[in-house]
């Protein structure tokens, strides 16, 4: 079955470091997303992303993120100065454009930031 | 308005009982309700989902009523197992938001004994 696959499982940064969260959404997807976890809080929307550009964004997603679609196959989540409060699992979803409004979810990064 | 209130926050129930997880909506515009499970450790997996148009949807042991008047959809587990011990999440989405991004309940942490 197609799955939507997150690198790294785990990413431990230095706090005013960049990461960049890597996802491979279902290949014939078209709709991504990117959603935030804080420890036992609720999964919070960050950012969707169609045709190549951002088609929404949450008051989350400031100018310390970013999202890229480079070659057609990855997605990508970059925090440019990480925050302790950036803390959190992070989970890419992908949909299709003709299942209506299924998401699915990879396993997430859980990003630390000390 | 784009809030989805759940609840309770946990719920213990014995092997076989019928635990129930309720939700809340006010936005009219919300059109599809999925329920996910996550396990410790693992990305929300979607268990069964309903649109507005029915009033009850079954899949195995997970059933979801939903109220349209009253804005409200519960998930209830038949003959409910330890391997069901997880925490579900409500959501809500809408097709004409054209991002199809989800709003997530608070989620409920269910145990169930053996």
């Amino acid at each position: 079955e197609p799955e939507v696959t997150q690198t790294p499982s785990h990413q431990v940064t230095q706090m005013g470091q960049e990461v960049i969260l890597r996802c491979v959404p279902i290949s014939n997807h078209l709709y991504f997303y990117w959603y935030r976890q804080i420890l036992g809080q609720k999964v919070e929307f960050l950012v969707s992303f169609y045709n190549n550009e951002i088609s929404e964004k949450s008051e989350i997603f400031d100018d310390q993120f970013s999202v890229e679609r480079p070659d057609g196959s990855n997605f990508t989540l970059k925090i440019r100065s990480t925050k302790l409060e950036d803390s959190a699992m992070y989970f890419c979803a992908s949909k299709s454009g003709t299942s209506g409004n299924i998401q699915y979810f990879g396993a997430g990064t859980r990003l630390s930031v000390l | 308005q784009q809030q989805v209130k759940q609840s309770p926050q946990s719920l213990i129930v014995q092997k076989g009982g019928i635990p129930i997880i309720n939700c809340a909506y006010e936005n009219t515009a919300f059109d599809y309700f999925p329920w996910y499970q996550q396990f410790p450790g693992k990305g929300p997996a979607l268990l069964i989902a309903i649109r507005p148009d029915v009033s009850e949807k079954k899949e195995g042991r997970f059933t979801i009523s939903f109220n349209k008047s009253a804005k409200q959809f519960s998930l209830h587990i038949m003959d409910s197992q330890p391997g069901d011990s997880a925490t579900y999440f409500c959501a809500a989405s809408s097709k004409a938001s054209g991002t199809y991004k989800y709003i997530f309940g608070t989620g409920t942490r269910l145990k169930v004994l053996a």
